[in-house]
Protein backbone atom coordinates (compact mmCIF):
# COMPACT_ATOMS: atom_id res chain seq x y z
CA UNK A 1 0.00 0.00 0.00
CA UNK A 2 1.48 4.18 -0.72
CA UNK A 3 2.34 5.27 2.03
CA UNK A 4 3.98 8.81 3.11
CA UNK A 5 6.40 9.19 6.16
CA UNK A 6 8.11 12.29 7.94
CA UNK A 7 10.88 12.58 9.51
CA UNK A 8 10.60 15.04 12.19
CA UNK A 9 7.64 14.62 14.56
CA UNK A 10 8.11 18.93 15.63
CA UNK A 11 10.61 21.15 14.85
CA UNK A 12 11.51 24.06 16.66
CA UNK A 13 13.87 26.87 15.19
CA UNK A 14 14.95 30.49 15.57
CA UNK A 15 13.82 32.87 13.54
CA UNK A 16 15.65 33.55 10.43
CA UNK A 17 17.28 29.88 10.67
CA UNK A 18 17.03 27.37 7.73
CA UNK A 19 14.37 25.05 7.25
CA UNK A 20 14.65 21.37 5.77
CA UNK A 21 11.16 18.90 6.60
CA UNK A 22 12.07 15.50 5.31
CA UNK A 23 9.68 13.34 3.38
CA UNK A 24 9.32 9.92 1.57
CA UNK A 25 6.44 8.29 -0.08
CA UNK A 26 6.61 3.98 -1.42
CA UNK A 27 5.20 3.68 -4.29
CA UNK A 28 7.32 2.43 -7.37
CA UNK A 29 6.00 4.38 -10.13
CA UNK A 30 4.69 7.88 -11.26
CA UNK A 31 3.19 10.00 -7.80
CA UNK A 32 1.83 13.21 -7.82
CA UNK A 33 3.22 14.88 -4.70
CA UNK A 34 2.23 18.01 -2.35
CA UNK A 35 2.99 20.31 0.58
CA UNK A 36 0.11 21.42 2.75
CA UNK A 37 0.50 23.16 5.62
CA UNK A 38 -2.08 24.09 8.67
CA UNK A 39 -1.86 27.57 10.30
CA UNK A 40 -3.33 27.40 13.75
CA UNK A 41 -6.90 27.33 13.67
CA UNK A 42 -7.27 27.35 9.78
CA UNK A 43 -7.83 24.72 7.00
CA UNK A 44 -5.18 23.28 5.46
CA UNK A 45 -3.84 24.98 2.30
CA UNK A 46 -1.57 23.73 -0.66
CA UNK A 47 2.05 25.23 -0.19
CA UNK A 48 3.12 23.35 -3.46
CA UNK A 49 3.00 20.54 -5.82
CA UNK A 50 4.68 18.42 -8.07
CA UNK A 51 3.91 16.09 -10.79
CA UNK A 52 6.83 16.20 -13.79
CA UNK A 53 9.38 18.45 -15.08
CA UNK A 54 11.90 20.79 -12.99
CA UNK A 55 12.30 18.62 -9.83
CA UNK A 56 12.93 21.85 -7.87
CA UNK A 57 9.29 22.94 -7.45
CA UNK A 58 8.72 26.37 -5.98
CA UNK A 59 5.81 27.12 -3.75
CA UNK A 60 4.15 30.10 -1.70
CA UNK A 61 5.92 32.13 0.94
CA UNK A 62 9.09 31.20 -0.21
CA UNK A 63 8.85 27.60 -0.01
CA UNK A 64 10.39 24.99 -2.56
CA UNK A 65 10.77 21.48 -2.15
CA UNK A 66 13.14 19.32 -3.95
CA UNK A 67 11.66 15.43 -5.75
CA UNK A 68 14.66 13.22 -5.73
CA UNK A 69 12.79 10.17 -7.53
CA UNK A 70 16.22 7.93 -6.37
CA UNK A 71 15.16 8.61 -3.05
CA UNK A 72 11.59 8.27 -3.06
CA UNK A 73 11.84 11.73 -1.51
CA UNK A 74 10.19 15.47 -1.78
CA UNK A 75 11.79 17.39 0.63
CA UNK A 76 10.36 20.73 1.86
CA UNK A 77 13.07 23.57 2.64
CA UNK A 78 12.79 27.37 3.21
CA UNK A 79 15.83 29.38 3.69
CA UNK A 80 14.64 31.96 6.29
CA UNK A 81 11.85 30.53 8.52
CA UNK A 82 9.74 33.94 10.14
CA UNK A 83 7.66 33.01 13.45
CA UNK A 84 4.16 33.34 10.78
CA UNK A 85 5.54 29.81 9.88
CA UNK A 86 4.86 28.05 13.05
CA UNK A 87 1.93 25.52 11.34
CA UNK A 88 1.69 21.80 10.71
CA UNK A 89 2.97 20.69 7.62
CA UNK A 90 1.79 17.68 5.96
CA UNK A 91 3.34 16.27 2.83
CA UNK A 92 1.24 13.88 0.56
CA UNK A 93 0.85 11.84 -2.99
CA UNK A 94 -1.65 10.96 -4.96
CA UNK A 95 -1.86 8.32 -7.44
CA UNK A 96 -3.83 9.64 -10.70
CA UNK A 97 -7.37 9.39 -9.90
CA UNK A 98 -7.13 8.15 -6.88
CA UNK A 99 -7.12 10.17 -3.51
CA UNK A 100 -4.75 12.09 -1.27
CA UNK A 101 -2.36 9.43 0.94
CA UNK A 102 -0.73 12.45 3.81
CA UNK A 103 2.01 11.70 6.26
CA UNK A 104 1.69 12.31 10.02
CA UNK A 105 2.81 15.36 9.69
CA UNK A 106 5.24 17.69 10.98
CA UNK A 107 4.81 20.40 13.79
CA UNK A 108 6.96 23.83 13.06
CA UNK A 109 7.59 26.33 16.05
CA UNK A 110 9.48 29.38 14.94
CA UNK A 111 10.44 31.17 17.66
CA UNK A 112 10.61 34.80 17.76
CA UNK B 1 -13.74 31.76 -5.88
CA UNK B 2 -15.64 30.57 -2.32
CA UNK B 3 -14.00 27.82 -0.35
CA UNK B 4 -15.49 24.25 0.93
CA UNK B 5 -17.78 24.87 2.85
CA UNK B 6 -18.49 22.42 6.53
CA UNK B 7 -20.59 22.55 9.00
CA UNK B 8 -21.21 22.52 12.07
CA UNK B 9 -17.57 23.49 13.28
CA UNK B 10 -17.97 21.77 16.36
CA UNK B 11 -20.00 18.99 17.94
CA UNK B 12 -20.03 17.44 21.43
CA UNK B 13 -22.18 14.21 21.60
CA UNK B 14 -22.24 11.39 23.83
CA UNK B 15 -21.09 7.82 22.61
CA UNK B 16 -24.00 5.30 20.72
CA UNK B 17 -25.85 8.61 19.86
CA UNK B 18 -25.62 9.46 15.93
CA UNK B 19 -24.22 12.73 13.88
CA UNK B 20 -24.37 14.15 11.01
CA UNK B 21 -21.76 16.48 8.58
CA UNK B 22 -22.38 18.85 5.91
CA UNK B 23 -19.81 19.83 2.97
CA UNK B 24 -20.71 22.31 -0.13
CA UNK B 25 -17.80 21.76 -2.37
CA UNK B 26 -16.39 24.28 -4.42
CA UNK B 27 -18.45 24.99 -7.35
CA UNK B 28 -17.73 22.74 -10.17
CA UNK B 29 -15.79 20.28 -8.39
CA UNK B 30 -16.17 16.73 -9.54
CA UNK B 31 -14.37 15.03 -6.63
CA UNK B 32 -15.05 14.84 -3.01
CA UNK B 33 -13.67 13.79 -0.38
CA UNK B 34 -14.00 13.04 3.29
CA UNK B 35 -11.49 12.65 5.63
CA UNK B 36 -10.89 11.86 9.37
CA UNK B 37 -7.88 13.66 10.95
CA UNK B 38 -7.55 12.60 14.31
CA UNK B 39 -5.04 14.83 16.94
CA UNK B 40 -1.41 14.50 16.37
CA UNK B 41 -2.02 12.37 13.00
CA UNK B 42 -2.38 12.96 9.30
CA UNK B 43 -6.07 12.91 7.41
CA UNK B 44 -7.14 9.45 6.46
CA UNK B 45 -9.20 8.88 3.80
CA UNK B 46 -12.95 7.58 4.69
CA UNK B 47 -14.44 8.04 1.15
CA UNK B 48 -13.77 9.67 -2.47
CA UNK B 49 -17.01 10.46 -4.78
CA UNK B 50 -16.62 11.05 -8.61
CA UNK B 51 -19.73 12.93 -9.03
CA UNK B 52 -22.53 11.47 -7.40
CA UNK B 53 -20.46 8.27 -7.86
CA UNK B 54 -18.33 6.32 -4.96
CA UNK B 55 -15.06 5.94 -5.98
CA UNK B 56 -13.25 4.29 -3.17
CA UNK B 57 -14.83 3.41 0.67
CA UNK B 58 -12.56 1.42 1.37
CA UNK B 59 -11.72 2.80 4.51
CA UNK B 60 -14.55 3.80 5.69
CA UNK B 61 -16.04 1.66 8.70
CA UNK B 62 -19.29 0.36 7.10
CA UNK B 63 -20.81 -0.55 9.91
CA UNK B 64 -20.96 2.64 11.37
CA UNK B 65 -20.43 5.00 9.06
CA UNK B 66 -21.95 6.40 5.62
CA UNK B 67 -21.75 9.40 3.28
CA UNK B 68 -23.58 10.49 0.37
CA UNK B 69 -23.30 12.82 -2.41
CA UNK B 70 -26.63 13.48 -3.85
CA UNK B 71 -26.90 14.76 -7.44
CA UNK B 72 -23.24 15.09 -7.59
CA UNK B 73 -22.96 18.83 -5.45
CA UNK B 74 -23.02 18.66 -1.62
CA UNK B 75 -22.22 15.37 0.67
CA UNK B 76 -23.32 14.34 4.18
CA UNK B 77 -21.12 12.10 6.43
CA UNK B 78 -22.88 10.05 9.16
CA UNK B 79 -22.12 8.69 12.18
CA UNK B 80 -24.50 5.77 13.93
CA UNK B 81 -23.49 4.88 16.45
CA UNK B 82 -20.84 7.25 17.82
CA UNK B 83 -17.83 5.61 19.43
CA UNK B 84 -15.09 7.53 22.03
CA UNK B 85 -12.64 6.82 18.82
CA UNK B 86 -14.59 8.86 16.56
CA UNK B 87 -13.51 12.16 18.55
CA UNK B 88 -11.83 13.92 15.19
CA UNK B 89 -11.90 16.29 13.25
CA UNK B 90 -13.92 15.45 9.82
CA UNK B 91 -11.98 16.99 6.97
CA UNK B 92 -13.89 17.70 3.60
CA UNK B 93 -12.18 18.59 0.56
CA UNK B 94 -12.69 18.87 -3.06
CA UNK B 95 -10.78 19.04 -6.45
CA UNK B 96 -11.65 18.98 -10.30
CA UNK B 97 -10.67 16.31 -12.67
CA UNK B 98 -8.80 19.12 -15.02
CA UNK B 99 -5.51 19.05 -16.81
CA UNK B 100 -2.50 19.27 -14.47
CA UNK B 101 -2.57 17.60 -11.04
CA UNK B 102 -5.44 18.87 -9.61
CA UNK B 103 -5.22 19.52 -6.13
CA UNK B 104 -7.56 19.17 -3.39
CA UNK B 105 -9.02 22.31 -1.58
CA UNK B 106 -10.06 21.62 2.12
CA UNK B 107 -12.83 22.85 3.94
CA UNK B 108 -12.43 24.21 7.98
CA UNK B 109 -13.47 20.66 8.81
CA UNK B 110 -16.16 19.66 11.57
CA UNK B 111 -14.43 18.62 15.26
CA UNK B 112 -15.98 16.16 17.04
CA UNK B 113 -16.09 14.81 20.57
CA UNK B 114 -17.52 12.05 21.74
CA UNK B 115 -17.88 11.81 25.30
Amino acid sequence: AQSVSQHNHHVILSEAASLELGCNYSYGGTVNLFWYVQYPGQHLQLLLKYFSGDPLVKGIKGFEAEFIKSKFSFNLRKPSVQWSDTAEYFCAMRLEGQNFVFGPGTRLSVLP
Amino acid sequence: EAGVAQSPRYKIIEKRQSVAFWCNPISGHATLYWYQQILGQGPKLLIQFQNNGVVDDSQLPKDRFSAERLKGVDSTLKIQPAKLEDSAVYLCASSTRGTGVPEAFFGQGTRLTVV
